[in-house]
């Protein structure tokens, strides 16, 4: 059983439009991150979200931390072509990361 | 610091070879972990070390499965006899001893068992 279910998974755009993607569990986490991986590296780190509630914003992308600490969000505006990648969130849990499946995200130019 | 380090990037082994896999964390980073990451899933947390100490081992790990950080820096991984279902990208991260703990993984190594 995912602790953290991340949904959609997988969304195909067409360059210009918004998305949103969803991340959510019915355990409460101290803190929540979203990461971007490419095919063949690494997850690299996005955000980290701390307090319940909490709006985060890196250029075109937004980041929400539920009230409750148990679930986010990633709004992308105007999503470009180098946004296509994997999109995933993680909880900590305890003393390590517990990571969602991921969505695929590609933007169509 | 470049970051963390992994090697090597890819490995084909036969069904029954042991491979190792070395992981080098960010030079201040005390905490080192493990995952595993197979296609379509996000990484599945192996295990991870505070120094040189192993603090936290999954259910995923059986007993084919070592790591070590003997000096508290750099890590391996050691698979003993693959399986076909060990196949998968295996990452390493490190991070900083911090209630709120940013976490850099490496580029991972893919191993491929045949």
């Amino acid at each position: 059983t995912q602790l953290l279910e991340q949904s959609p998974q997988f969304l195909s755009i067409q360059e210009g439009e918004n998305l949103t993607v969803y991340c959510n569990s019915s355990s409460v986490f101290s803190s929540l991150q979203w990461y971007r991986q490419e095919p063949g590296e690494g997850p690299v780190l996005l955000v980290t979200v701390v307090t319940g509630g909490e709006v985060k914003k890196l250029k075109r992308l937004t980041f929400q931390f539920g009230d409750a600490r148990k679930d986010s969000s990633l709004h992308i505006t105007a999503a470009q072509p180098g946004d296509t990648g994997l999109y995933l969130c993680a909880g900590l849990y305890g003393n390590k990361l517990v990571f969602g499946a991921g969505t695929i995200l590609r933007v169509k130019s | 610091d470049t970051g963390v380090s992994q090697n090597p990037r890819h490995k084909i082994t036969k069904r029954g070879q042991n491979v190792t896999f070395r992981c080098d964390p960010i030079s201040e980073h005390n905490r080192l972990y493990w995952y595993r990451q197979t296609l379509g899933q996000g990484p599945e947390f192996l295990t991870y070390f505070q120094n040189e100490a192993q603090l936290e081992k999954s259910r995923l790990l059986s007993d084919r499965f070592s790591a070590e950080r003997p000096k508290g820096s750099f890590s391996t991984l050691e698979i003993q006899r693959t399986e076909q279902g060990d196949s998968a990208m295996y990452l390493c991260a490190s991070s900083e001893d911090r209630e709120v703990r940013d976490y850099t993984f490496g580029s991972g190594t893919r191993l491929t068992v045949v």
